[in-house]
């Protein structure tokens, strides 16, 4: 079975900053990985997708991830964030051709000073 | 909008209770998810449908657990004897499956139960 491992729980940082989240998967065969965020008071929004092809995935809101296959990496970046970042922070993955849900990392609470 | 949609958004129950939630998925999406939530986790999944077929159910935690999508539309997952550990969120996912099994589940708001 697949696993997910979010290596920062939670992270504060100032306005015009730069983010980086950090996401590892263990699976040994050909996945599909997401980054979801989730608003306070919001449902679970996705922020971007990897399938296959370019290994740098943009997203909305500015966002972006680069699959690092010989890592098993899926970090998720923005070069300048804003006060609205304010989220927590999923990233998930399932089996390319399986019959399963996702499986999900423990999420980063990210928390932005303005 | 015409997103999912769950219903309750939340439930009080009493410990032995049982308890149904609804999930109405994206009008044109063929398969369906439920996942549970924990205070400080990700979502967890439980189970999923492709139109009216529960292709997987082996990870619903207990037998307590059951859930149904009897036309292909909605769907609707029981907790029976409800247990206070039970308490957490309760969400839906619909995707419409594309090539190569390129599959983008979207989420709705959840119910949110909590056993007393």
């Amino acid at each position: 079975a697949q696993s997910v491992s979010q290596h920062n729980h939670h992270v504060i940082l100032s306005e015009a900053a730069s983010l980086e989240l950090g996401c590892n998967y263990s699976y040994g065969g050909t996945v599909n990985l997401f980054w979801y965020v989730q608003y306070p008071g919001q449902h679970l929004q996705l922020l971007l997708k990897y399938f296959s092809g370019d290994p740098l995935v943009k997203g909305i809101k500015g966002f972006e991830a680069e699959f690092i296959k010989s890592k098993f990496s899926f970090n998720l970046r923005k070069p300048s964030v804003q006060w609205s970042d304010t989220a927590e922070y999923f990233c998930a993955v399932n089996v390319r051709g399986g019959a399963d849900g996702l499986t999900f990392g423990k999420g980063t609470h990210l928390i932005i000073q303005p | 909008d015409t997103g999912v949609s769950q219903d309750p958004r939340h439930k009080i129950t009493k410990r032995g209770q049982n308890v149904t939630f609804r999930c109405d998925p994206i009008s044109e999406h063929n398969r369906l998810y439920w996942y549970r939530q924990t205070l400080g986790q990700g979502p967890e999944f439980l189970t999923y449908f492709q139109n009216e077929a529960q292709l997987e159910k082996s990870r619903l935690l207990s037998d307590r657990f059951s859930a149904e999508r009897p036309k292909g539309s909605f769907s609707t997952l029981e907790i029976q004897r409800t247990e206070q550990g039970d308490s957490a969120m309760y969400l839906c996912a619909s995707s419409l499956p594309g090539l190569s099994s390129t599959d983008t589940q979207y989420f709705g708001p959840g119910t949110r139960l909590t056993v007393l």
